[in-house]
């Protein structure tokens, strides 16, 4: 059962352009939502994240936005930067922290020169 | 400030044998969890711990597998008997509280081979 999805296994754009990662979820008692960034053979690193209360956060280039009513979320960056290119996971949590996050499969984006 | 720090990184076992998994935490983090990548798959909850105390252990198997985090030194995550189906990464991360808006962050991982 798979309450995190990452339906878009891949995602390839150029240097400069926006890129958007999305993400659903079926549970509704979800309250907040966290995106990871990984390169191969490293941990996942902490990028940005929402809580349930708000429907935007922005941290320099990149910027998270929530639809509740939707179950969706997304992630934006712009400029993509060739550097952005990794794998990045969806996390979500019941407790509002990060005690026990439930993570997508994950996107691999790719940021073409 | 040290990262989150998983030694090894890379581990080779024969079935049967058992694997032994370390974690230190960043300084001042007294909250630990333990992950657990399937090739392929997104990262799956296993276990959180604090100092001596095993908080929530929903995520791991019932056999073979056991979690600690002792009042001094590392958190290890313990794998007896293992089998090929135990091959996967093996993250940890750790958090100075609990809470809202708490951000965990990982280590670079284990990364477990069953031959």
């Amino acid at each position: 059962d798979q309450q995190v999805k990452q339906n878009s296994p891949s995602l390839s754009v150029q240097e400069g352009r926006i890129s958007i990662l999305n993400c659903d979820y079926t549970n509704s008692m979800f309250d907040y939502f966290l995106w990871y960034k990984k390169y191969p053979a490293e941990g996942p690193t902490f990028l940005i994240s929402i809580s349930s209360i708000k429907d935007k956060n922005e941290d320099g280039r990149f910027t998270v936005f929530l639809n509740k009513s939707a179950k969706h979320l997304s992630l934006h960056i712009v400029p993509s930067q060739p550097g952005d290119s990794a794998v990045y996971f969806c996390a979500a949590s019941l407790q509002g922290g990060s005690e026990k996050l439930v993570f997508g499969k994950g996107m691999k984006l790719t940021v073409n020169p | 400030n040290a990262g989150v720090m998983q030694n090894p990184r890379h581990l080779v076992r024969r079935r049967g044998q058992e694997a032994r998994l370390r974690c230190s935490p960043m300084k001042g983090h007294s909250h630990v969890y333990w992950y657990r990548q399937l090739p392929e798959e997104g990262l799956k909850f296993m276990v959180y711990l604090q100092k001596e105390n095993i908080i929530d252990e929903s995520g791991m198997p019932k056999e073979r597998f056991s979690a600690e985090f002792p009042k001094e030194g590392p958190s290890i995550l313990r794998i007896q008997q293992v089998v090929r189906g135990d091959s996967a990464a093996y993250f940890c991360a750790s958090s100075p509280k609990t809470g809202l808006n708490t951000e965990a962050f990982f280590g670079q991982g284990t990364r477990l081979t069953v031959v």
